[in-house]
């Protein structure tokens, strides 16, 4: 079946940290990859895509890369801020109507 | 920036009650989806809806569950006899299409809480 699964959190890091937050999937086929942020009280917010292996998906610093081989798209960020602090959550889409999977979510924390 | 609202924010009620979550996806979206959160757990498909009629919904989706869009801009979702297991962050989601490159856009959230 299809599935994601993401590092325990939380993540702990002083500013200015590199970051590595790990997502491994299991999927047939070829499915589209997701990385989803919230910050508190807010609803999921897209942060980065990928829908092919080999493609980068990047914003506000962040990237993953979509590798096939290792079935991983992990999240990382060269030089993190106290405003980076939020759960993520890692997912994978397939097929029409979009059925989103998701992993548990990684919570990081980002002191000054 | 259009984004996705959802009513309460935080709900509570007693076991065996009715409960509607309320949800108005982005105006132009044409595909909606109910996701679910129990605490420390993962974020679970519930049902995606399309052309006004359920287009797939999960093993969680029993008969005490039903969605509708009853206006234009409303989407619903009502859990007809509550549990204790149904304590959960509810999430609702839109997307413009449903091929699996599209991103969902996700309102944040209702808690739910069955006592």
């Amino acid at each position: 079946g299809n599935s994601v699964t993401q590092m325990e959190g939380p993540v702990t890091l002083s500013e200015e940290a590199f970051l590595t937050i790990n997502c491994t999937y299991t999927a047939t086929g070829y499915p589209s990859l997701f990385w989803y942020v919230q910050y508190p009280g807010e609803g999921l917010q897209l942060l980065l895509k990928a829908t092919k292996a080999d493609d980068k998906g990047s914003n506000k610093g962040f990237e993953a890369t979509y590798r096939k081989e290792t079935t991983s798209f992990h999240l990382e960020k060269g030089s993190v801020q106290v405003s980076d602090s939020a759960v993520y959550f890692c997912a994978l889409s397939k097929y029409n109507f979009n059925k989103f999977y998701f992993g548990s979510g990684t919570k990081l924390n980002v002191k000054p | 920036e259009p984004e996705v609202t959802q009513t309460p924010s935080h709900q509570v009620t007693q076991m065996g009650q009715e409960v509607i979550l309320r949800c108005v996806p982005i105006s132009n979206h044409l595909y909606f989806y109910w996701y679910r959160q129990i605490l420390g757990q993962k974020v679970e498909f519930l049902v995606s809806f399309y052309n006004n009629e359920i287009s797939e919904k999960s093993e969680i989706f029993d008969d005490q569950f039903s969605v509708e869009r009853p206006d234009g801009s409303n989407f619903t979702l009502k859990i007809r006899s509550t549990k204790l297991e149904d304590s959960a962050m509810y999430f609702c989601a839109s997307s413009i299409s449903g091929g699996d490159s599209y991103e969902q856009y996700f309102g944040p959230g209702t808690r739910l809480t069955v006592t």
